[in-house]
């Protein structure tokens, strides 16, 4: 199973919105609707931000937004602030009962 | 409120084997899976594996050299990874599955392997 495919930086200005794309193929993102994305500030765990697409874990802000169009997920991030700047991986549901990841994407606060 | 409690950084040497645990708390163990997920050193994150309910699944490409298991009297999972080579040098996290998503994350443990 190969990675999924996410821009390797995206960079944006405080209170811009940003967005990183995840591409997959018909055996993850395009035939799941498992995709979620992960949050990752510098030497901390993972934190998951979206579930099922859109669906936000209680006490995420809802700056955080997702959706989906065949193959590609794209999560977007409204209102960029300094607290934003981290690695972010989408990952995705397989039709082999697998997790797939993204490579991640570096948000850089300008 | 979900935690996850990794056991203690490990040093290894090529070939030697590795068993990570991790112990859920806040949630009834028995009722969601745990995901194991690596990340080697300025890289990305990779799914190792999974086990519910006694099924497993695992990566491909660690075929052969990872077992994962349970204890469900000490409500514990565990990872072990035998045949160490410096590429399985990484920060190792055991998670639990909800919604069909890798949910709560346990804050790793870190493996070297050195010789």
């Amino acid at each position: 199973q190969s990675a999924l495919t996410q821009p390797a930086s995206v960079s944006g200005s405080p209170g811009q919105s940003i967005t990183i794309s995840c591409t997959g193929t018909t055996s993850d993102v395009g035939g799941s609707d498992f995709v979620s994305w992960h949050q990752q500030q510098p030497g901390k765990a993972p934190k998951l931000i979206l579930y099922y697409v859109t669906n936000r874990p209680s006490g995420v802000s809802n700056r955080f937004s997702g959706s989906k169009s065949g193959n590609t997920a794209t999560l977007t991030i409204s209102g960029l602030q300094a607290e934003d700047e981290a690695d972010y991986y989408c990952s995705s549901y397989t039709d082999i009962n697998t997790w797939v990841f993204g490579g991640g994407t570096k948000v850089t606060v300008l | 409120q979900v935690q996850l409690v990794q056991s203690g950084a490990e040093v290894k040497k090529p070939g030697a084997s590795v068993k990570v645990s991790c112990k859920p708390s806040g949630y009834t163990f028995t009722s969601h899976g745990i995901t194991w997920v690596r990340q080697a050193p300025g890289q990305g994150l990779e799914y190792v594996g999974w086990i519910y309910n006694g099924k497993i699944n695992h990566a491909q490409r660690f075929q052969g050299r990872v077992t994962m298991t349970t204890d469900t009297s000490t409500s514990t999972a565990y990872m072990e990874l035998r045949g160490l080579t410096s590429d399985d040098t990484a920060v190792y996290y055991c998670a639990r599955d909800l919604y069909y998503s890798v949910y709560d994350w346990g804050p790793g443990t870190p493996v070297t392997v050195s010789s």
